[in-house]
């Protein structure tokens, strides 16, 4: 099972600061990663697949990059709506297809 | 636009049953892989099954396996979920989420999901 760790576990940013989000996969993933969006009481909305595809109506300030076993998402500046939880998820060698444990965006 | 529609939960004892359905809409249902993967309360999601489009290949969580069953009525574009001998860690809120391509498991559009509680 490839595992998945995500980092850092909670980042405290302000409206308009960058963010990097780093995932971290325990053997080659190759380009088979997404990037997941999770808010309160929501389901998770996909926002990145195959490692740097924006999702269908995602914003152009959300960017996935990396291949193999190093992953990042970056969003340019951030706007109120993109404080969540963000989940990165492997499909190369399933099953089990395995997310990470989440990374936790905050306002600072 | 895409619409997926879970229903069928609630609260069980251990060692129950439930079974979850998905309505699916505003797609060629029978042409994509469709998955279910839970949450439990204040934790992370954790992926639990994948039936093809077809219906003729079935991939289950080791968590799982044995006691759950996913399957799919294409004619109805439904998925379902058949759990049973349900033990307290199976308590979490239940999302179907659709395969963004044929086999391509990044999870494109999701239920708003359905909570299973396992309680005595």
């Amino acid at each position: 099972e490839i595992l998945l760790t995500q980092s850092p576990a909670t980042l405290s940013l302000s409206p308009g600061d960058g963010a990097t989000l780093s995932c971290r996969a325990s053997e080659s993933v190759g380009n088979f990663l997404a990037w997941y969006q999770q808010k309160p009481g929501q389901a998770p909305r996909l926002l990145i697949y195959d490692v740097s595809n924006r999702a269908t109506g995602i914003p152009a300030r959300f960017s996935g990059s990396g291949y193999g076993t190093d992953f990042t998402l970056t969003i340019s500046s951030l706007e109120p709506e993109d404080f969540a939880v963000y989940y990165c998820q492997q499909r190369i060698n399933w099953p089990p297809i395995t997310f990470g444990q989440g990374t936790r965006l905050e306002i600072k | 636009e895409v619409q997926l529609l879970e229903s069928g939960g609630g609260l069980v004892q251990p060692g129950g049953s439930l079974r979850l359905s998905c309505a699916a809409s505003g797609f060629t249902f029978n042409n994509f892989a469709m998955t279910w993967v839970r949450q439990a309360p204040g934790k992370g999601l954790e992926w639990v099954s994948t039936i093809t489009g077809s219906g003729g290949t079935i991939y289950y969580a080791d968590s799982v396996k044995g006691r759950f069953t996913i399957s799919r009525d294409n004619s109805k574009n439904t998925l379902f979920l058949q759990m049973t001998s349900l033990r307290a860690e199976d308590t979490a809120v239940y999302y179907c989420a659709k395969a963004i391509a044929a086999a391509k498991i990044s999870l494109d559009s999701w239920g708003q999901g359905t909570l299973v509680t396992v309680s005595s």
